[in-house]
């Protein structure tokens, strides 16, 4: 079983619709959690840390159920500029390092 | 958010030789930097991590004498990939931490070896 497991999609979606992915992690000692955007043929960056008590940043909403094991990200009212890999990341304290899900490509279309 | 920079962005080089792909926390001083190569539409694999003044540790299946890596200071590594192959063309990216779990990424080195 993979580590850090999302389904890939594509998501093909409208402009201004709301979007969820979901991601769920095995090992049950993970800490720190954390949702990433990849462009094409581009870095990862940051979009945001996921807490337990839910956070939100603008049309960006992450959930964290760590008795399921299980991260989401909401994304409403859809850009064009959303379309990316979301990548869902699980820090490990063992091993001290990121462990990356293979990403989940949304498509927002006019 | 944090800033690191990475150099080259982009380098063809030919089978046999070396390249050396530089990457810097440009804000902030990284105790510890990451290694990571990607495959197009496949997910990062992290290949090292390098802590400052400290032999870097290698992920399994990973050739610590085929890419030797560098943490001379809080803010530079250096990735060295000698004796490159065609097939260790790939996109190679490096991460920096500071104090917190969060990483931020260089902009990627593609490394095209002929």
């Amino acid at each position: 079983r993979k580590e850090v497991e999302q389904d890939p999609g594509p998501f093909n979606v409208p402009e201004g619709a709301t979007v969820a992915f979901n991601c769920t992690y095995s090992n049950s000692a993970s800490q720190s959690f954390f949702w990433y955007r990849q462009d094409c043929r581009k870095e990862p960056k940051l979009l945001m840390s996921v807490y337990s008590s839910g956070n939100e940043d603008g049309r960006f909403t992450a959930q964290l159920n760590r008795a399921s094991q299980y991260i989401s990200l909401l994304i409403r009212d859809s850009k064009l500029s959303d379309s990316a890999t979301y990548l869902c990341v699980v820090y490990m304290e063992y091993g001290n390092k990121l462990v990356f899900g293979a990403g989940t490509i949304l498509r927002v279309k006019s | 958010g944090a800033v690191v920079s990475q150099h080259p962005s982009r380098v063809i080089c030919k089978s046999g030789t070396s390249v050396k792909i530089e990457c810097r926390s440009l804000d902030f001083q990284a105790t510890t930097m990451f290694w990571y190569r990607q495959f197009p539409k496949k997910s990062l694999m992290l290949m090292a991590t390098s802590n400052e003044g400290s032999k870097a540790t290698y992920e399994q299946g990973v050739e610590k004498d085929k890419f030797l890596i560098n943490h001379a200071s809080l803010t530079l590594s250096t990735l060295t990939v000698t004796s490159a192959h065609p097939e260790d063309s790939s996109f190679y990216i490096c991460s920096a931490r500071g104090e917190s779990h969060e990483q931020y990424f260089g902009p990627g080195t593609r490394l095209t070896v002929t």
